[in-house]
């Protein structure tokens, strides 16, 4: 069965400091990878997408980035948070390959605070 | 990309059945809709999918017309624990055109179940 893996649950970082969320998919192959944000009684935002190794989109232009150095690991980073940086940032997989659309799989969320 | 648009809220009663409608007027072809069901702090997770007409699974149903410009989740005789935010989604298979595989979420429905 496919599992996903998000860490850490929560974070609280000052401005201006680094960030790093790791995300790992076990289970399945070439999944289509996502990174969210919520911010506090807010929708979800999607940040980035990646349909493979090294192929990332943006669909929000800001102070973060996203890598994705091996099939099933995605990453999200910024080299200096902002205090609106701060919300609950969700990783997901799903498989959009064939005749058949599946449905996204979401991980348990990172809670980040900047201070 | 279809842009969907959902009630922001709805309150309901237990035991009552629920209908949350969802306008797709600019979907595409190989779009499917989805819907998603997010509590606090968790990840949304999958309700139920469909392409056309009436798909019905053991949590809910989800009416399709012909014209596929709009849909409705029915979630017969809710509960308490069906508080949440509900999420309405339409996108086409990897390499099937549409939204390419990413996934936009709109601001959702927030259902409050009440005594």
């Amino acid at each position: 069965s496919q599992t996903i893996h998000q860490w850490p649950a929560t974070l609280v970082q000052p401005v201006g400091s680094p960030l790093s969320l790791e995300c790992t998919v076990e289970g399945t192959s070439n999944p289509n990878l996502y990174w969210y944000r919520q911010a506090a009684g807010r929708g979800l935002q999607l940040l980035f997408y990646s349909v493979g190794i090294g192929q990332i989109s943006s669909e929000v232009p800001q102070n973060l980035s996203a890598s994705r150095p091996q099939d099933r690991q995605f990453i999200l980073s910024s080299k200096k948070l902002l205090l609106s940086d701060s919300g609950f940032y969700l990783c997901a997989w799903s498989l959009f390959g064939g005749i058949v659309h599946t449905e996204a799989f979401f991980g348990q969320g990172t809670r980040l605070t900047v201070v | 990309l279809a842009k969907t648009t959902q009630p922001i809220s709805m309150d309901s009663y237990e035991g009552q059945e629920v209908n949350i409608t969802c306008s797709h007027n600019n979907i595409a072809t190989n779009d499917y809709i989805t819907w998603y069901q997010q509590f606090p702090s968790q990840g949304p997770r999958f309700i139920i999918q469909g392409y056309k007409t009436k798909v019905t699974n053991e949590v809910a149903s989800l009416f399709i017309p012909a014209d596929r410009k709009s849909s409705t989740l029915s979630l017969p005789r809710v509960s308490l624990s069906d508080t949440a935010v509900y999420y309405c989604l339409v996108a086409a298979p990897r390499g099937y055109g549409g939204s390419q595989g990413n996934l936009i979420f709109g601001k959702g429905t927030k259902l409050s179940v009440k005594p």
